[in-house]
């Protein structure tokens, strides 16, 4: 199985300023034919289901703010929130889908400072 | 926009059978280059994916969990279903039905999620 680390587990960040959310994949998750990752990214609000950010690890789905960004290749991911809102308080998670089984991070908690 | 929605028992005893069935609405379940998966978290835990079928009906499961999950789709009733057999405690959790778009585990669309609890 690809384990998925996240780092850090928790974050603080102000309102207005960046936040950074690493994922490293314990193998390359960067596809040699396509010359794609794939990586996801996702948001938890509490008593609700993830919401997709970002797959292919940097292509925004329809809806998701500008503020949100994905970046890295192989095995090294970054999700940037460029200006920290009040409504971004959610859990992040990575996801997986090079292999199966299918895996994510155990998640970074956001939070406001 | 296509909606997800879980149905089934909140509540099974330990060594029974869990069975939880996804309604597809806004969308036909057969049509299209989807995956259909369930995932479940534990409370204040993180995400586990337990396996996949696709609009063909071929289907891929966790390996941990392989040896008692069954997944199928009924396209007449545009739905897919969960079995998971001889549940423990360590079973508890909202289980989540979601979509993976174009060929690939990209979920795009989830169920709300439903609680099920493994007590006697």
């Amino acid at each position: 199985d690809i384990v998925m680390t996240q780092s850090p587990d928790s974050l603080a960040v102000s309102l207005g300023e960046r936040a950074t959310i690493n994922c490293k994949s314990s193998q390359s998750v960067l596809y040699s034919s396509d010359k794609k990752n794939y990586l996801n990214w996702y948001q938890q609000k509490p008593g609700q289901p993830p919401k997709l950010l970002i797959y292919w690890a940097s292509t925004r789905e329809s809806g998701v703010p500008d503020r949100f960004s994905g970046s890295g290749s192989g095995t090294d991911f970054t999700l940037t929130i460029s200006s920290l809102q009040a409504e971004d308080v959610a859990v992040y998670y990575c996801q997986q889908y090079y292999s199966s089984p299918i895996t994510f991070g155990q998640g970074t908690r956001l939070e406001i400072k | 926009q296509v909606q997800l929605q879980e149905s089934g028992p909140g509540l099974v005893k330990p060594s029974q059978t869990l069975s939880l069935t996804c309604t597809v609405s806004g969308g036909s379940i057969s049509s299209g280059n989807y995956y259909w998966s369930w995932i479940r978290q534990p409370a204040g835990k993180g995400l586990e994916w337990i396996g996949r079928i696709s609009t063909s009906g071929s289907t891929n499961y966790n390996p941990s969990l392989k040896s008692r999950v069954t997944i199928s789709v009924d396209t007449s009733k545009n739905h897919f279903s969960l079995t998971l057999s001889s549940v423990t405690a360590a079973d508890t959790a909202v289980y989540y039905c979601a979509r993976g778009i174009n060929g690939y585990s990209i979920f795009d669309s989830w169920g709300q999620g439903t609680l099920v609890t493994v007590s006697s």
